[in-house]
């Protein structure tokens, strides 16, 4: 059975900083992953999604890369903003449609 | 606006009392799906759709069933609540199912129904 984690649980940074949270998966027989942010009392906002045969995805600051065979995935944030801190969490997708969560990494960025 | 709606944001109920939290996009999208989210345990899946009249369980099924007559809506219906079932409850869609290759397909998230069974 395929089991997500993250790592941390939970992160503060100073802002500016650059910083990376990382997604790990036991089944390397994946269709995608996504990354997602929750802020609190909110839905989730879709961040990245890569398919299964590409290596990275990159949107403004962020950008996410995927190794299957290693069943790791990270998100890396640049320049880190207080508007950045959320929890993150990523997901990953079985080719039938089922979908596996991670718990989360809870990012804080200070002034 | 193109948006993933639930209703209610909100329900307190008492147990055994059938309930059914509604779910309507659109954006023509052919996948939807639910899920619940609990401290300590994160966001699970509940049930799936890839297309009209195809459901799917998904990894916590027990208690809760779910139609998919039309394209844009997709309830979840709790027959029998009980108290085990506080939870927040999650819609999504997407494009397509993760079956299709030819689109990036993220996940649009309803703004969540907060259920407490007493």
């Amino acid at each position: 059975k395929q089991e997500v984690t993250q790592i941390p649980a939970a992160l503060s940074v100073p802002e500016g900083e650059n910083l990376v949270l990382n997604c790990s998966f036991t089944d390397s027989a994946i269709y995608n992953l996504q990354w997602f942010r929750q802020d609190p009392g909110k839905g989730l906002t879709s961040l990245l999604l890569i398919q299964s045969s590409q290596r990275e995805q990159t949107s403004g600051r962020l950008n996410a890369s995927l190794d299957k065979s290693s069943g790791r995935s990270t998100l890396y944030i640049a320049a880190s903003q207080p508007g950045d801190s959320a929890t993150y969490l990523c997901a990953v997708g079985g080719s039938q449609g089922n979908l596996i969560f991670g718990k989360g990494t809870k990012l804080s960025v200070k002034p | 606006e193109a948006q993933v709606t639930q209703n209610p944001r909100y329900l307190i109920t008492v147990t055994g009392k059938k309930l059914t939290v509604t779910c309507s996009q659109n954006m023509n999208h052919e996948y939807m799906s639910w899920y619940r989210q609990d401290p300590g345990l994160g966001l699970r899946q509940i049930y799936y759709s890839m297309n009209v009249e195809v459901t799917d369980k998904g990894d916590v099924p027990e208690g809760y069933k779910v139609s998919r007559k039309e394209k844009r809506n997709f309830p979840l219906i709790l027959e029998s609540p009980s108290p085990n079932q506080t939870s927040l409850y999650f819609c999504a869609s997407s494009i397509r199912g993760a079956l299709s290759s030819s689109y990036n397909s993220p996940l649009h998230f309803g703004n969540g129904t907060r259920l407490t069974v007493t």
